[in-house]
This record gives C-alpha cells, structure tokens and sequence, in this order.
C-alpha cells in the first residue's frame, strides 16, 4: 500500500544548528511529494514540494529532495531559527483516480535560543 | 496564492447539538475538497472528500450519517457534525486542490486554518 513514514519527535535544537527530518514513503507509481508545516493552532502550510525523481523543493531555507532509489524526501535546513518551531508533515500525493494525500504523523521541531 | 477560509475557527457547544464548519476557496474554484480530522499531537485523519455536485466520498469507518457534507459550489463545502458528543471533540480541517489542468501530477493542497470543536 501507500504510506508515508517520518522520523518521530520531538526534535530539539539550538537556534542555528542544521536539521534533519526524515521522511521515506512506499507508493505505486511516481507520486508527487510535499512538506508541510503546521504552527500551534493553526492549519497546514505548503513548504514545499517535488514533483519527479531528483527534483529538489525548496522554501525558507529548507530543502528537500526527492529519491527515488532510497524512496526518501527527508527535509533538511542549514540554519534554524526559532520561529521554525512548528510540527513538520511529509506528505505524498496519489495522481490515479482521486487527490488523495497521505501524510506522515508528523514531526515535532522546537528550537530554542 | 489561492487561499482557503475555513469558519468557524472555534465552536464550542453543548452535547446533542448539530455543528456546521464551512470550508470557502476564496480565489480559485475546487472541484473537490477534503476533510481531515486531527487529534492532539497526531497526524491528520482523512475522513471525506467532498465533490462538487455529487455524494462525499467517506473514509472507512467515518460515519456519513454523523458526518453530513455537502459541496454545493465550486468555491464552498460544509460538514456539519450532527448531534454532536464530546467524542467528537476535535481538530477539523479542510483543504482545496487547484484544478490540475492535464499535467497529472498532482497540485498541492491548499488547507484552511481549522476549526477546534469542543463538545461539553
């Protein structure tokens, strides 16, 4: 089946330190890939995304690039600040028949100064 | 950027009572739109995806008959939790897809700001 699996939290970190947040996903065919982030209380904000083997997505300073030979899409970002505290989705999207997204159970970034 | 408003952002009311949360693409039209539902500190639950004109399509194991939607334009979608039990009570959120012309590859999903329902 589909799926999407992300490295648990929370993670924590210094202001300025490099993160790295795995994500891997099984899926049938070529499917689109997606980072998103959800600050407290609110809904979910599109960071990024990678259509195709090898693209890279890339917003805010974080990247990510999609693998297909490791079937990975893990989001990294060289410098966090605080303001990065948020919890982080990966997501993939399934093209055949309906959009239908999976996410992964998120990842919790706190970063402290 | 297309823009998803969702309404109410807060509701809290008592057991037994019926909740109606709108879900409104404010500058693109989407033919179809999605329901979550997510518990504290967990991931969000696909519960529907709501078609323009036609049924919802529900989730196994989401009640249709306790989870009313309806899509009756191309630019709003409602859910109304009928009669509603502190079970309930929970993170609901929508979210709208741009139209995908013919690349096939899927746009991104344009999420509203969710409504946290308190059921007492």
């Amino acid at each position: 089946g589909n799926s999407v699996t992300q490295m648990e939290g929370p993670v924590t970190l210094s202001e300025e330190a490099f993160l790295t947040i795995n994500c891997t996903y099984t899926a049938t065919g070529y499917p689109s890939l997606f980072w998103y982030v959800q600050y407290p209380g609110e809904g979910l904000q599109l960071l990024l995304k990678a259509t195709k083997a090898d693209d890279k997505g890339s917003n805010k300073g974080f990247e990510a690039t999609y693998r297909k030979e490791t079937t990975s899409f893990h989001l990294e970002k060289g410098s966090v600040q605080v303001s990065d505290s948020a919890v982080y989705f990966c997501a993939l999207i399934i093209t055949s028949g309906t959009y239908k997204y999976i996410f992964g159970t998120g990842t919790r970034l706190k970063v402290l100064a | 950027g297309a823009v998803v408003s969702q309404h109410p952002s807060w509701v809290i009311c008592k057991s037994g009572t019926s909740v109606k949360i709108e879900c409104r693409s404010l500058d693109f039209q989407a033919t179809t739109m999605f329901w979550y539902r997510q518990f504290p500190k967990q991931s969000l639950m696909l519960m529907a995806t709501s078609n323009e004109g036609s049924k919802a399509t529900y989730e196994q194991g989401v009640e249709k008959d306790k989870f009313l939607i309806n899509h009756a334009s191309l630019t709003l979608s409602t859910l109304t939790v009928t009669s509603a039990h502190p079970e309930d009570s929970s993170f609901y959120i929508c979210s709208a897809s741009q139209p995908d012309g013919h690349s096939g590859r899927g746009q991104p999903q344009h999420f509203g700001d969710g409504t946290r329902l308190s059921i007492l």
